[in-house]
This record gives C-alpha cells, sequence and structure tokens, in this order.
C-alpha cells in the first residue's frame, strides 16, 4: 500500500547530540509537513515543504531545520536537542496545500 | 483567527453505546473539515471529511455532518467498540491555508 513511512520509531538522543528523523512516502504528493506532538496535546505544525520550497512556521525554533533532497524523502534535524524537544514527531503529506494531510506512524523522541 | 474547539475527554462508553463528540469551528474563510483518530503510540488516521456545507462523511460507521450555520462537524457512531478506544482530533483547513487546525482532542475509551 502507499503510505508515509517514518524511521526509526523509537529514537534516543541526549543532550545537545544532533538528531536526524526521516520520513519518506509512496504517494507521490507534492507537500510534506513535520508536526511536533507534546503528551497529550494536538499536533503542532513546524514547518512544511511545497515541493522544494520550505516554509517555516514563525513559531518554530532555529534548533530545527528540515531538508528535502527529492519527491520521497523529507528530514528533520534537531541541531542541539533540549529535555523540551522530546515528543513525537509526525510527518504528514497532501496532495496540494489545502487538500487532507496523510500521516506516518511517528517518530517518538526521548532526550536523555 | 481560525480555531477548533473539541468537548473535553475523556469519555468513556459501554460497547454498543451511542458516540457524540462535538466539535465546533472558527474561521474566517470557507474551511475544510476532518476528523483524525490516533490510536494509542500511533500517528494520526484520517477517518472523515466535509469539504463544503451539509456534506456529510462517513467512514467505519462514523459520521459527521458539516453544518455551517451552527460551525459545527459533530462526530457520531450508532455502536462503539472496544477497537475505537482512542483519541479523536477535529481539525480544519481554510481555502488556500496549509496547516491543520487541531483541536485539543478527545480522548475515547468505550468497555466490554
Amino acid at each position: 500500500d502507499a503510505m508515509v513511512i517514518q524511521n526509526p520509531r523509537y529514537q534516543v538522543t541526549q543532550f545537545g547530540k544532533p538528531v536526524t528523523l526521516s520520513c519518506s512516502q509512496t504517494l507521490n504528493h507534492n507537500v510534506m509537513y513535520w508536526y511536533q506532538q507534546k503528551s497529550s496535546q494536538a499536533p503542532k505544525l513546524l514547518f512544511h515543504y511545497y515541493d522544494k520550497d520550505f516554509n517555516n512556521e514563525a513559531d518554530t525554533p532555529d534548533n530545527f531545520q528540515s531538508r528535502r533532497p527529492n519527491t520521497s524523502f523529507c528530514f528533520l534535524d534537531i541541531r542541539s536537542p533540549g529535555l523540551g524537544d522530546a515528543a513525537m514527531y509526525l510527518c504528514a503529506t497532501s496532495e496540494r496545500v489545502e487538500g487532507e494531510q496523510y500521516f506516518g506512524p511517528g517518530t517518538r523522541l526521548t532526550v536523555t | 483567527g481560525d480555531s477548533v474547539t473539541q468537548m473535553e475527554g475523556p469519555v468513556t462508553l459501554s460497547e454498543e453505546a451511542f458516540l457524540t463528540i462535538n466539535c465546533t469551528y472558527t474561521a474566517t474563510g470557507y474551511p475544510s473539515l476532518f476528523w483524525y483518530v490516533q490510536y494509542p503510540g500511533e500517528g494520526l488516521q484520517l477517518l472523515l471529511k466535509a469539504t463544503k456545507a451539509d456534506d456529510k462523511g462517513s467512514n467505519k460507521g462514523f459520521e459527521a455532518t458539516y453544518r455551517k450555520e451552527t460551525t459545527s462537524f459533530h462526530l457520531e457512531k450508532g455502536s462503539v467498540q472496544v477497537s475505537d478506544s482512542a483519541v479523536y482530533f477535529c481539525a480544519l483547513i481554510v481555502n488556500s491555508g496549509y496547516a491543520l487546525n487541531f483541536g485539543k482532542g478527545t480522548s475515547l475509551l468505550v468497555t466490554p
């Protein structure tokens, strides 16, 4: 089945140690999103790509970066993780910017 | 600004009971409305959607009708199962928008 895949499902990193989370999609969608979801909260959009165009939310910390080398893959880089960055990170895709979004299973990040 | 308000949880029901989860919205444009479901430890799954007034979205026995006059999109199911236990998020995207605007989520627990 076409889908959104996230690896790894669980990631443990040390305080201040850079970490990269990955997302791939077989839907051939133009738009890819990264959301942060903290415990018992709604997902919060960090940024999105429309094709190669990167769009950062105004309140996304500089510590968070993203790369999209091709249509299928998108990466979330956290340059210096803090304890407050522990969360579930969700990747999503959509065919167009106002369309329904399809989510991956998420990567749960723990910062020690 | 655009926002979604959901009923507070947790909601606890016995198997085969009727479910209603209320959702109301405020939007400056003409939003598309969605219900997503999140099972423990998983990403979000699109449950159903409606893109214009009076549309009814339905899937897996769940239904929701886009009511413009009451700015509501309540989720209903006639007979819940234990497997429906999850967190349900109501969300919207306005025309020309890209960010899903989520409610805070409603936790549902169905007991045998």
